[in-house]
């Protein structure tokens, strides 16, 4: 089976910019989520969704950031405006379970905002 | 609440030396989980491990082994006559079983041990 797939790899974008994340889980599993790794936090999770509806979004920095999943094999992740701050990797999870299962994680966004 | 300690940031060791991740967790749960994940240096995050807080069997896979310790709440983790592809950022994490005021059951990571194989 395919992993979690992740587009862009790479984004290099200007402050002020809208940016759109894109993410495919691994099929079957109900839960997805994003992660956001910098030098500064490590690894914090933004927000998870279970078959298609957020649960938690609690780790969502600001009202710049939005995610959305309209199916059970897509999500984005958007930020608008962009921020010199915002500059990190992005990665997507999925997962069968919540606690109990294993999280797969994509490759990953490496964000850079100018 | 959860915690998850890795207190040795950067650990240099020469090939074939065998070396030892150390984990430390904090739970108020009696069921929990934890991972080993592996981000080597092309940055994709690999799964290692998952152990259930029930069972405290060592675990062993090829040249990587795992010791789970509850009396103590460490989840260490060694790899055996290390090899230069070993060399990556080794992240230990802890889920929670039950649900706390509403709290959502993160996936609680350390903050990462990077590990350098010298040839």
């Amino acid at each position: 089976d395919a992993g979690v797939i992740q587009s862009p790899r790479h984004e290099v974008t200007e402050m002020g910019q809208e940016v759109t994340l894109r993410c495919k889980p691994i099929s079957g599993h109900d839960y997805l989520f994003w992660y956001r790794q910098t030098m500064m936090r490590g690894l914090e999770l933004l927000i998870y969704f279970n078959n298609n509806v957020p649960i938690d979004d609690s780790g969502m920095p600001e009202d710049r950031f939005s995610a959305k999943m309209p199916n059970a094999s897509f999500s984005t992740l958007k930020i608008q405006p962009s921020e010199p701050r915002d500059s990190a990797v992005y990665f997507c999870a999925s997962s069968r379970g919540l606690t109990e299962e294993t999280q797969y994680f994509g490759p990953g966004t490496r964000l850079l905002v100018l | 609440a959860q915690k998850v300690t890795q207190a040795q940031t950067e650990i240099s060791v020469v090939e074939k030396e065998d070396v030892t991740l150390d984990c430390v967790y904090e739970t108020r749960d009696t069921t929990y989980y934890l991972f080993w994940y592996k981000q080597p240096p092309s940055g994709e995050l690999v799964f290692l491990i998952r152990r259930n807080s029930f069972d405290e069997q060592n675990e062993i896979s090829g040249r990587y082994s795992w010791n789970f310790q509850k009396s103590t709440s460490s989840f260490n983790f060694t790899i055996t006559a290390s090899q230069v592809v070993d060399s990556a950022v080794y992240f230990c994490a802890l889920s929670e079983a039950l649900n706390y005021g509403g709290a959502t059951n993160k996936l609680i990571f350390g903050t990462g041990t990077l590990l350098a194989v010298q040839p």
